[in-house]
């Protein structure tokens, strides 16, 4: 399994806007999760993009997977204030299922 | 809908005592995981079950042990605990097979003085 490194480390807009935040990772892959922490909670899966996909919606997220690039990218849009949260991608290989996370993105939405 | 649900949510220890985190999951999940999360980091992986009667290590496995009881139970055990080991400890559980990610607990968190 392998470490997927998030980009930039924190990231602030206001209500309304768009966020972007990037994953580089360095092997293959079969699938890239992303996840959500709000603060003092465990993680929340938001969504899963496999190795041949390119693209998926999940309501105002949208995620890109670029395996040439070995890249990621989340992007939520019109974010809202209870989008505060620190954001963490996931990359996934191999057999046991077995996830490593990086530092994640902390994303504050002001309002 | 319980999910995964971590005993105890808070926990004061002295270095040196030992105790058992404990977690369930009601998913019928296969694989589970324990993670530590330190201030501004992100999470660790200390050990975990791919499946019922396996486990194996994860980054930091150094001062615990698990026990996979059955499908549903894995626990985390401190067997002599240490001020290093004061963290948020979460558990894990997903389906490898499923599109569905991890599904967390809510965490334990942890204090050894």
């Amino acid at each position: 399994s392998q470490q997927g490194e998030e980009d930039p480390q924190a990231l602030s807009i206001q209500e309304g806007e768009n966020a972007t935040m990037n994953c580089s990772y360095k092997t293959s892959i079969n699938n890239l999760q992303w996840y959500r922490q709000n603060s003092g909670r465990g993680l929340v899966h938001l969504i899963l993009i496999r190795s041949n996909e390119r693209e998926k919606h999940s309501g105002r997220l949208r995620v890109t997977l670029d395996t040439s690039k070995k890249s990621s990218s989340l992007l939520i849009t019109a974010s809202r204030a209870a989008d505060t949260a620190s954001y963490f991608c996931a990359p996934g290989s191999g057999n046991t299922g077995k996830l490593i996370f990086g530092q994640g993105t902390t994303l504050q939405v002001k309002p | 809908n319980a999910g995964v649900t971590q005993t105890p949510k808070f926990q004061v220890l002295k270095t040196g005592q030992s105790m058992t985190l404990q977690c369930a999951q009601d998913m019928n999940h296969n694989s589970m995981y324990w993670y530590r999360q330190d201030p501004g980091m992100g999470l660790r992986l200390i050990y975990y079950s791919a499946s019922e009667g396996t486990t194996d290590k994860g980054e930091v496995p150094n001062g615990y042990n698990v026990s996979r009881l059955n499908k549903r139970e894995f626990s985390l055990r401190l067997e002599s605990a240490a001020p290093s080991q004061t963290s948020v400890y979460f558990c894990a559980s997903s389906d490898q097979q499923g599109p569905y990610g991890y599904t967390f607990g809510s965490g334990t968190r942890l204090t050894v003085v």
